[in-house]
């Protein structure tokens, strides 16, 4: 079994949706989660960082991790073509840099004008 | 300020051959991590080096191997390859202490 599962998709949703993007884990040991964004040809990006449970919000987007259910989710409000992108959930059981992150297989997201 | 940068962009070996991949990290940063990518996968943890020694490894075989240099540029060399290791290969820049990592485009690898 992976330690973090994460739908693979693709989703395609219509310019201007709700997305929502889900990772789950096994690993208790997580503290840290972030959402990365991939595009093709493109090294990942950090979108999101969230430290333990709770809600995160950056403009469009919003983490949320849920430790007690081992669940995290990523929200993306009023979708624009440019997001169109591979999303990954990365984890981490420690903030010191470099601590080896642990990725889902990520969800590829088409986001249609 | 330069980003992340990772040479070559594609490379095609042969089953047994031995590559070098190289990665200079951002301006500053004293960490740097590989991870390997294969198509339709998340990222997958190599090893991690911090002044100039292995700080970290993940389920890869000794036949990976790095070297990080004075300058904070790395590089990964696989022995024997394999495949299965046809795969992007990331490089990833960071300050200790901080939890962003900064990723390089990937080098493309292909084992015929």
């Amino acid at each position: 079994q992976k330690e973090v599962e994460q739908d693979p998709g693709p989703l395609s949703v219509p310019e201007g949706a709700i997305v929502s993007l889900n990772c789950t884990y096994s690993n208790s040991a997580f503290q840290y989660f972030m959402w990365y964004r991939q595009y093709s040809r493109k090294g990942p990006e950090l979108l999101m960082y969230t430290y333990s449970s709770g809600n995160k919000e950056d403009g469009r987007f919003t983490a949320q991790v849920d430790k007690s259910s081992k669940y995290i989710s990523l929200f993306i409000r009023d979708s624009q073509p440019s997001d169109s992108a591979t999303y990954l959930c990365a984890m981490s059981a420690s903030e010191t840099s470099g601590s080896r992150l642990t990725f889902g297989e990520g969800t590829q997201l088409t986001v249609n004008p | 300020e330069t980003g992340v940068t990772q040479s070559p962009t594609h490379l095609i070996k042969t089953r047994g051959q031995q590559v070098t991949l190289r990665c200079s990290s951002q301006s500053g940063h004293n960490t740097v991590s590989w991870y390997q990518q294969a198509l339709g996968q998340g990222p997958q943890f190599i090893f991690q080096y911090y002044r100039e020694e292995e700080n970290g490894r993940g389920n890869f075989p000794p036949r990976f191997s790095g070297l990080q240099f004075p300058n904070y540029s790395s590089e990964l060399n696989v022995n024997a390859l394999e495949l299965d290791d046809s795969a992007l290969y990331l490089c990833a820049s960071s300050f200790i202490g901080a939890y962003e990592q900064f990723f390089g485009p990937g080098t493309r690898l292909t084992v015929l």
